[in-house]
Order: C-alpha cells, then sequence, then structure tokens
C-alpha cells in the first residue's frame, strides 16, 4: 500500500527553527510536495523536490532523500502567520499526488 | 474570474438529497481534480480528469460522480447524499498532469453537512 507518515501536530516558538518530517513508501517516486494550509483555507504550494538535497526558498526550505525515501520542510525565523498545517504530498508512479494526514504546527510567542 | 472558485461555500444537506457541487477555473489548465478533506486522513482523491472529456477514479469514488465537458468546469455529483459525506470538498487543477511536476492549484473549498 502507500503510505506517507508526518507528525500530528507541532509546537514553537516564534523566531525559532523548526524541522517537519515526512515519510512515504508509495508505488513509484515522481517527485514530493510541501504544501501550507492555514485553518478554513486552501492548501498553497511551498516547495517541490525531485532531486535528493536541499532546496532553499526565504525562510523554508526542503531536503529530500529518495534512498530513505525521507523528507524534511525547515522553517526558520518563525513567525505567528507560520501557525498552519503543513502537508507533504508524493507524486507516484501514475502521476497522482497521494498526501500525507499533514502536520499542525502551532506558533508560541 | 481569477483562479478557481466553488460554489457553495457550505450547505446543510438532508440525506437523501442530491447535490452538486461546482468548480470553474481559468487558468485553461487540462488537469482537475476533487478532493475530500476529513480531520485526520488527509486530503483523498475522488474523482480526477487528465483533460475534457475524459474522468477517472481516485481513492474514494464510490457515492460520487463527475463530468467534464469543457476545460473550465469539473462539477461534483452526490446521487443521494449520506451523512460519511459531510466534510470539507477541494477542487484543484494542474497544467502538467502525466509529469512529475504536478503542482495543483486549489479552490477555497465546500464545507458540506448531510443530516
Amino acid at each position: 500500500g502507500q503510505n506517507i507518515d508526518q507528525p500530528t501536530e507541532m509546537t514553537a516558538t516564534e523566531g525559532a527553527i523548526v524541522q517537519i518530517n515526512c515519510t512515504y513508501q508509495t508505488s513509484g517516486f515522481n517527485g514530493l510536495f510541501w504544501y501550507q494550509q492555514h485553518a478554513g483555507e486552501a492548501p498553497t504550494f511551498l516547495s517541490y523536490n525531485v532531486l535528493d538535497g536541499l532546496e532553499e526558498k526565504g525562510r523554508f526550505s526542503s531536503f529530500l532523500s529518495r534512498s530513505k525515501g525521507y523528507s524534511y520542510l525547515l522553517l526558520k525565523e518563525l513567525q505567528m502567520k507560520d501557525s498552519a498545517s503543513y502537508l507533504c504530498a508524493v507524486t507516484d508512479s501514475n502521476y497522482q499526488l497521494i498526501w500525507g494526514a499533514g502536520t499542525k504546527l502551532i506558533i508560541k510567542p | 474570474i481569477a483562479g478557481i472558485t466553488q460554489a457553495p461555500t457550505s450547505q446543510i444537506l438532508a440525506a437523501g438529497r442530491r447535490m452538486t457541487l461546482r468548480c470553474t477555473q481559468d487558468m485553461r489548465h487540462n488537469a482537475m481534480y476533487w478532493y475530500r478533506q476529513d480531520l485526520g486522513l488527509g486530503l483523498r482523491l475522488i474523482h480526477y480528469s487528465n483533460t475534457a472529456g475524459t474522468t477517472g477514479k481516485g481513492e474514494v469514488p464510490d457515492g460520487y460522480s463527475v463530468s467534464r465537458a469543457n476545460t473550465d468546469d469539473f462539477p461534483l455529483t452526490l446521487a443521494s447524499a449520506v451523512p460519511s459525506q459531510t466534510s470539507v470538498y477541494f477542487c484543484a487543477s494542474s497544467d502538467t498532469s502525466g509529469s512529475s511536476y504536478n503542482e495543483q492549484f486549489f479552490g477555497p473549498g465546500t464545507r458540506l453537512t448531510v443530516l
């Protein structure tokens, strides 16, 4: 079967750094996405990795290791507006996105 | 219109009633998708369409039907609603189906309650 695992919830302090992990077991791999979803809103695109390594985009970075079936999203200089759910999704062999349940990130002052 | 719109925003529906959720995009994307999102389960694909005139079943298609008569519109119909279909429904589109880079753009969602 296909499976994507993320922690259900994480808490971090404003100004700090947090790492959200994602492990996956899918039928094929054609890339990994991270999306952000604020409560009551639609998911919005954050990052995409298809090759091993780190992709940096401002305060957000995403890492991929295909051999380990592992990715993480790193958020630096946390702001209150970063309080949201972060969704990991993998493109499988049929080019469909398989979604994790999401990690709810709570930022405290 | 800019992006993807969904209607209605929310709806309370009696069990057994028929309901159509509407989705329209103006980005000329070839692929469109319907998801449901339930607490703790993440997004689950109901149906998809890679191009106008074609549709396919996702992970949880039972009780739902779709049509894709043109590029812009992708309605989702519940023929006879049941309480287990209470959920938030998201429509999405992408212009790169069949590609590894399949960034999807989401509509604002429809919150459906079936009593």
